[in-house]
Order: structure tokens, then C-alpha cells, then sequence
């Protein structure tokens, strides 16, 4: 079955400090990888997917940065965090055209 | 742009009445997407819809999707407790691989 890994959970940064997120999944080969971001108490918004190694595609203008070095791996930076970037990230994957995303079990971000 | 709304955004109801949660949506798709969120926690995928007339069914939980009047219902049937959560719908935006767009969420919670 397939399974996916976000770390880490939680995470308090302060402003102009770097991030990395990571997100792996197993089980599957060439999935569709996402990442969203949920603002506190709220909807979620789409920041950047890709459909395979190498491949991103940006949703938002930000100061936040997507990589997909390997298959089943996609990773969110950014070299200064804004007090603004504080939010949950989720990391999803999706398989065929149909199949619903499914979601890490998110970061939580602190920017202070 | 897709647009996906939701409505009500919050509801508070009493276990064992009934109530529909609505999710319109403002252009052509034939997917549609019903996730649950309970509080800290990341999305879990309730019923996928990909027609027009889809219905699904879980426990107290039914899901339909009318794509002519772009518009999807998640009924509740005899709420108890554990249904308490925050339930967001979601559209496939029509490039199949480029994610999802959600609505805002309604936080439901069923009081005693």
C-alpha cells in the first residue's frame, strides 16, 4: 500500500531564517505531488505541484521554492521566512486522473 | 478562475437531526471531492464524485454531485458526536494532474 511521509511536524523558525520540507511517498512510481498550504483555521491553498522529477509548477508568488530531486520526493524551501509564512503545509500525492490527493500528515510552521 | 463555495461555513447541531452541508462551484468539472479534517489534524478523503448524478454513502454520511447545476451536497443523517470536524469539498480544476481547488471548510460541531 502506499504510504506518505512529511517531516517534520512541527516547527518554529525565526523570521529571515531558511526552511526545508520534506515529503517522501511509497508504494507508488511517478505520482503527482503537491504541496498546500492552510492558513490558520481555514481553506487550502495550492502552492506548488509537479508531475515528475525536476518538474514544478508554482500556483502563487511567493518567496517559498518547490524541488523534486527524486521520483517520490518533494521538498518546499525558502531562504528568508516571513512572519506571513507561518501555516500548516501538506504535502500530497495523487496516482491516476480520478483518485483523490492524498495528504501527509502536515508541518505545522511557527515563524516568529 | 474556479471558484468553490461553501455554505454554511459554520454549523452547530444537535445529535440525531439531519442537515446538508452545500459546495457550489463556478466552472465545468465532473469531479468533486469531500475531505474531512478533525482539529491538528491533516485532510482524509471521504467520497470521491466524478459524474453527474454520483451519490455515495458511508454511515450517516451521503455525498451527491450535480454537475449541470455545478453544485455537490454532503447530508448528514442522525448526526452523532464523532461526525464533529471541519468538512471541506474540493474540484478538480480540469488539468487533471494540477490539483485541487477547496472550498473554505464548514467546521461542524454536534452537541449532545
Amino acid at each position: 500500500s502506499q504510504t506518505i511521509h512529511q517531516w517534520p511536524a512541527t516547527l518554529v523558525q525565526p523570521v529571515g531564517s531558511p526552511l526545508s520540507l520534506e515529503c517522501t511517498v511509497e508504494g507508488t512510481s511517478n505520482p503527482n505531488l503537491y504541496w498546500y498550504r492552510q492558513a490558520a483555521g481555514r481553506g487550502l491553498q495550492l502552492l506548488f505541484y509537479s508531475v515528475g522529477i525536476g518538474q514544478i509548477s508554482s500556483e502563487v508568488p511567493q518567496n517559498l521554492s518547490a524541488s523534486r530531486p527524486q521520483d517520490r520526493q518533494f521538498i518546499l524551501s525558502s531562504k528568508k521566512l516571513l512572519l506571513s509564512d507561518s501555516g500548516f503545509y501538506l504535502c500530497a500525492w495523487s496516482g491516476t486522473w480520478d483518485s483523490p490527493l492524498h495528504f501527509g500528515n502536515g508541518t505545522r510552521l511557527t515563524v516568529t | 478562475e474556479l471558484k468553490v463555495e461553501q455554505n454554511p461555513l459554520f454549523l452547530s447541531m444537535q445529535e440525531g437531526k439531519n442537515y446538508t452541508i452545500y459546495c457550489n462551484y463556478s466552472t465545468t468539472s465532473d469531479r468533486l471531492y469531500w475531505y474531512r479534517q478533525d482539529p491538528g489534524k491533516s485532510l482524509e478523503s471521504l467520497f470521491v464524485l466524478l459524474s453527474n448524478g454520483a451519490v455515495k454513502q458511508e454511515g450517516r454520511l451521503m455525498a451527491s454531485l450535480d454537475t449541470k447545476a455545478r453544485l455537490s451536497t454532503l447530508h448528514i443523517t442522525a448526526a452523532v458526536h464523532d461526525l464533529s470536524a471541519t468538512y471541506f469539498c474540493a474540484v478538480d480544476s480540469g488539468g487533471g494532474a494540477d490539483g485541487l481547488t477547496f472550498g473554505k471548510g464548514t467546521h461542524l460541531i454536534i452537541q449532545p
